[in-house]
């Protein structure tokens, strides 16, 4: 089945400076790699996805980028803010798997004002 | 919040009692999902549901049992067979076969006393 290895498990950053956090995966069929936040006690939410036909996106202060011939992708968050704390997941599935996703072990990121 | 539900918010249990946790949506999304959560870790999929009446084992499915009844509801059960089951449980769904993103319920922490 499909591994993802995410690191650092524990980020910790200046506010204004950037942070980067990057996921890889095992399954070469794997075509969908969507990044979570969640804050303490809550539910994860979506920040940004990718999928296998695009190499980058972005969205404001956010960005992914996908590798898929090194079988990895990063979560990029530039001008970081103390609300940009909280856990970040990363995952990655197979549309024609049913939707499963499997997840990273997340990374703590703190922003220190 | 809308959208996808959980109950309750907390939920405390006896060694040896089973437990039923609800999952209720109102997206009219086919497929459901069960993911355990514990520190430090990434969302592990215990059961999931692509269609009224049907359901799969994920990877940790031991110990455990659902049923899908209802497209709208997804209930989880954790049985006295369940060695460790003090955890934070989220429910998800997703929209259709083509369509990736799943969104989570609030979420339910489930303690063993």
């Amino acid at each position: 089945g499909e591994n993802v290895e995410q690191h650092p498990s524990t980020l910790s950053v200046q506010e204004g400076d950037s942070a980067v956090i990057k996921c890889t995966y095992s399954d070469s069929a794997s075509n969908y790699f969507p990044w979570y936040k969640q804050e303490l006690g809550k539910r994860p939410q979506l920040i940004i996805d990718i999928r296998s036909n695009v190499g980058e996106k972005k969205d404001q202060r956010i960005a992914v980028t996908l590798n898929k011939t090194a079988k990895h992708f990063s979560l990029h968050i530039t001008e970081t803010q103390p609300e940009d704390s909280a856990v970040y997941f990363c995952a990655a599935s197979r549309s024609t798997n049913a939707g499963k996703s499997t997840f990273g072990d997340g990374t703590t990121l703190t922003v220190k004002p | 919040d809308g959208g996808i539900t959980q109950s309750p918010k907390y939920l405390f249990r006896k060694e040896g009692q089973n437990v039923t946790l609800s999952c209720e949506q109102n997206l009219n999304h086919d497929a459901m999902y069960w993911y355990r959560q514990d520190p430090g870790q990434g969302l592990r999929l215990i059961y999931y549901s692509q269609i009224v009446n049907d359901f799969q084992k994920g990877d940790i499915a031991e110990g455990y049992s659902v049923s899908r009844e209802k497209k709208e509801s997804f209930p989880l059960t954790v049985t006295s067979a369940q060695k460790n089951p003090t955890a934070f449980y989220l429910c998800a769904s997703r929209a259709e076969r083509l369509i990736d993103e799943q969104f989570f319920g609030p979420g339910t922490r489930l303690t063993v006393l």
